[in-house]
Order: C-alpha cells, then sequence, then structure tokens
C-alpha cells in the first residue's frame, strides 16, 4: 500500500508569488491535514479536511488556504508569499477522525 | 495557556544506555497524547498514542510511554537504546474530541553515541 504523497519534493519561489502544494492520502484515507514545520515556530497545524469538507483550520492568515478533492488528494495553496513561508510543509492522512495520522516527507519550500 | 512542552532540547545518550524523554502539557481536560519521531529529511512517523484506559502505553521499536494525569506528564522512555533511534522525537497532543489537529511540543534531538 502506498504511502502518503507529496509533491513537489522541493520548491523556489519568490517573494509575492504564489504556490500550490499537492498532498496524494493513503488509499481509503478521508482525512487529510497540513502542517507547517520551521525552525523557529516548529509544528504548526495548518487545516484539516474530511470529505472535502474543511473541518479544522489552524491560526494562519488567509494567504494559506486548501481544498480537498472527490478521491480525497488535497492541494494547499499560498498566495503572496513572505520570506517567512519558507518552511518544510507536511501532510498527513488517516481514515477517520481519532485515528493514526500517517505522515508524507514534506515539501520543502524557499521563499526568496 | 494551551501549551506542551518539552523541556530537553538536545539530549545524548550512549547505545545500550536507557533514556527517558519528558513531555508536559496544559490543558483542561485529558487530551489524546502521541509521540512521534522524525529523521532527518523525513515526516513524521507515530511511535504510541494514548486516549485512555492503561496509563503505560508501549509504541513501536521498544518505546514505552507512562500518562500521568498528577503531574501532567506524558514521558517517552526506552530500555536500552540502539544507534538508530538517533532522531528528532515530539510529544504531541489532541485536545479534544472531534478533531484531528495535533499540537507539537518543540521536539528533543536525540544523539546516540557508540
Amino acid at each position: 500500500k502506498a504511502g502518503v504523497t507529496q509533491t513537489p519534493r522541493y520548491l523556489i519561489k519568490t517573494r509575492g508569488q504564489q504556490v500550490t502544494l499537492s498532498c496524494s492520502p493513503i488509499s481509503g484515507h478521508r482525512s487529510v491535514s497540513w502542517y507547517q514545520q520551521t525552525p523557529g515556530q516548529g509544528l504548526q497545524f495548518l487545516f484539516e479536511y474530511f470529505s472535502e469538507t474543511q473541518r479544522n483550520k489552524g491560526n494562519f492568515p488567509g494567504r494559506f488556504s486548501g481544498r480537498q478533492f472527490s478521491n480525497s488528494r488535497s492541494e494547499m495553496n499560498v498566495s503572496t508569499l513572505e520570506l517567512g513561508d519558507s518552511a518544510l510543509y507536511l501532510c498527513a492522512s488517516s481514515l477517520d477522525l481519532n485515528e493514526k495520522l500517517f505522515f508524507g516527507s514534506g515539501t520543502q519550500l524557499s521563499v526568496l | 495557556a494551551q501549551s506542551v512542552t518539552q523541556p530537553d532540547i538536545h539530549i545524548t545518550v550512549s547505545e545500550g544506555a536507557s533514556l527517558e524523554l519528558r513531555c508536559n502539557y496544559s490543558y483542561g481536560a485529558t487530551p489524546y497524547l502521541f509521540w512521534y519521531v522524525q529523521s532527518p529529511g523525513q515526516g513524521l512517523q507515530l511511535l504510541l498514542k494514548y486516549f485512555s484506559g492503561d496509563t503505560l502505553v508501549q509504541g513501536i521499536k521498544g518505546f514505552e510511554a507512562e500518562f500521568k494525569r498528577s503531574q501532567s506528564s506524558f514521558n517517552l522512555r526506552k530500555p536500552s537504546v540502539h544507534w538508530s533511534d538517533a532522531a528528532e522525537y515530539f510529544c504531541a497532543v489532541v485536545p479534544q474530541t472531534g478533531a484531528n489537529n495535533l499540537f507539537f511540543g518543540t521536539g528533543t534531538r536525540l544523539t546516540v553515541i557508540p
């Protein structure tokens, strides 16, 4: 069974641009969560989607958005990139609430 | 304020020695508690979790953790560390049911020396 797949693995953007990251969950998993990991702030929850609906949202500005498709694949978008958005973005999937989360290897975003 | 605290930023142990990583949480009710491990350049892997019941939880790779309500702690232990255990360890909580959002501690980096 394939794990959680995140693409691309690495990304370099410049300030002001926008970026879209993709996450394919484990087959059958309906919940997809996104996390941002930085050396300064650590791991922070961005949002969670379940059956195409955003179920929870962390404390991030509106520049950060996401969506989930009918096949459970998810994308997150960051508009008007800032230097501080440089981070490892991790996606995790699970069958449902309170089930084990499986993490992908992440997308390393660098904003120049 | 709600928080998860891992007081040790970096721990060094000798291979074969015992290990204890500390985690304290501050939430109104007993949250769901987790320990994750992250190797360099990798995502997070769940070691173990506590929802309810027996306060001593067994996980993968020989790890265990004990929930102590009176101390708001959920410390991770391993009796004999292997060189492959070198990684970053994160304690996390889900503060309520009906949510999958994990709140993480700042992590403890484990170095294992031969």
